[in-house]
């Protein structure tokens, strides 16, 4: 079965420190795999993604994604988290020949100042 | 670019009522969008797929006739629940598949979400 999976409900780190947030994901053919951000009460927002080419992966607001093909992962990393990075994080992974996206769980950030 | 947005942000409603949420991307024509709910401290759940001019593909336990939805233009797709109780509060989130030249085709762009709350 295709699946994401999130093994951390929650990531508490101070700030200035790096951050990884872990994903990873089970699916058919090629991935094509997604980080989005969603703060109270809002929508997602779109961060990065990973197609093909370079496996590591630039995005918003200075994250970037990591894509390890022999571990099936795609870890969320950040060199300096600030404040204001606190929010949920959700990996997703688009199923094969579709459109569609599973999530994971969710990982809560918590980013002390 | 790639902006979503999604009206009301928040509607409370008496159980029997019938309820409409829009979906609008704003900058950018969406063939697809997908509505999605997420109850609360839990991940989002598709609830169907909606292609302009044809009927919505729902996932397997969603009740096509109790949730609505309409895709009549390139821009706007509505969700409207139809006689909702309370088990249908929630948050409603919609999605647009971005276009060539926009991040690509792969993207899901998202609205803010409509959180729902049925009395």
């Amino acid at each position: 079965a295709q699946s994401v999976a999130q093994p951390e409900d929650q990531v508490n780190v101070a700030e200035g420190n790096p951050l990884t947030v872990k994903c990873t994901y089970s699916v058919s053919g090629n991935p094509y795999l997604f980080w989005y951000v969603q703060y109270p009460n809002r929508g997602l927002q779109f961060l990065l993604k990973y197609i093909t080419g370079d496996n590591l992966v630039k995005g918003s607001y200075g994250f970037e994604a990591e894509f390890n093909k022999s571990q099936t992962s795609f870890h969320l990393k950040k060199p300096s988290a600030l404040v204001s990075d606190s929010a949920l994080y959700f990996c997703a992974v688009r199923l094969y020949n579709t459109d569609k996206l599973i999530f994971g769980t969710g990982t809560r950030l918590q980013v002390f100042p | 670019g790639a902006v979503v947005s999604q009206h009301p942000s928040r509607v409370i409603c008496k159980s029997g009522t019938s309820v409409k949420i829009e979906c609008r991307s704003l900058d950018f024509q969406a063939t697809t969008m997908f509505w999605y709910r997420q109850f609360p401290k839990q991940s989002l759940m598709l609830m169907a797929t909606s292609n302009e001019g044809s009927k919505a593909t729902y996932e397997q336990g969603v009740e096509k006739d109790k949730f609505l939805i309409n895709h009549a233009s390139l821009t706007l797709s509505t969700l409207t629940v139809t006689s909702a109780h309370p088990e249908d509060s929630s948050f409603y989130i919609c999605s647009a598949r971005g276009t060539a030249g926009l991040a690509g085709q792969e993207t899901q762009y998202f609205g803010p979400g409509t959180r729902l709350l049925v009395l």
